[in-house]
């Protein structure tokens, strides 16, 4: 069964501090794995995206990295600021199939001064 | 470019009464488009998928005679919550896929239904 799981389920950190998001998935066939930011009553924002041959990519603060072999994938936050209090959402595209896109249920992350 | 609408951003509405939500690409044509609903700390749930001029298809579990959906331009589709219900309160989020851009879905916004 094509799953998603996201660790932590919710983070505390202070302004300014780094933070580490988890996700792990057993979904195949592979075709790539997005990280959204989804503010709370709103729809979910791209961030990253990567395919099966990228290990690592950036976006600003976020860095994201995929280990294909062992079906990880991590979002890194550097600096961290009030307004990145969020839930963080990983996803993985089938290559084939019916449903398309599986979801984690994300990470609600709240950043505190 | 590739912004996704929602109308409206929420709304309250009687038990037993029907809601109708639009989904709109803004700058882009969509082929297909799909329905989430989201529960509070969960992920989003496909509901059904919408192809343009044609019917949309269903997940299971999800009633296609209680949620109706049009597609009928590459630029909007609409959810229509019939005899709605306490239990029909959610967060609906829609997302298109640009006719050239693979499987890429850009997401709208989001509706929250509440029903009372």
């Amino acid at each position: 069964k094509n799953q998603v799981e996201q660790s932590p389920q919710s983070l505390i950190i202070l302004e300014g501090k780094n933070c580490t998001l988890q996700c792990n998935y057993t979904v195949s066939p592979f075709s790539n794995l997005r990280w959204y930011k989804q503010d709370t009553g709103r729809g979910p924002v791209s961030l990253t995206i990567m395919t099966f041959s990228e290990n690592t990519k950036s976006n600003g603060r976020y860095t994201a990295t995929l280990d294909a072999d062992t079906k990880q994938s991590s979002l890194h936050i550097t600096a961290s600021q009030l307004s990145d209090s969020a839930s963080y959402i990983c996803v993985v595209s089938v290559l084939s199939g019916n449903t398309p896109l599986v979801f984690g249920k994300g990470t609600r992350l709240s950043v505190i001064a | 470019g590739a912004v996704v609408s929602q109308h409206p951003s929420r709304v309250i509405c009687k038990s037993g009464t029907s809601v109708k939500i639009e989904c709109r690409s803004l700058d882009f044509q969509a082929t297909t488009m799909f329905w989430y609903r989201q529960f509070p700390k969960q992920s989003l749930m496909l509901m059904a998928t919408s192809n343009e001029g044609s019917k949309a298809t269903y997940e299971q579990g999800v009633e296609k005679d209680k949620f109706l959906i049009n597609h009928a331009s590459l630029t909007l589709s609409t959810l229509t919550v019939t005899s709605a219900h306490p239990e029909d309160s959610s967060f609906y989020i829609c997302s298109a896929r640009h006719v050239r851009a693979g499987e890429t879905q850009y997401f709208g916004p989001g509706t929250r239904l509440l029903v009372l």
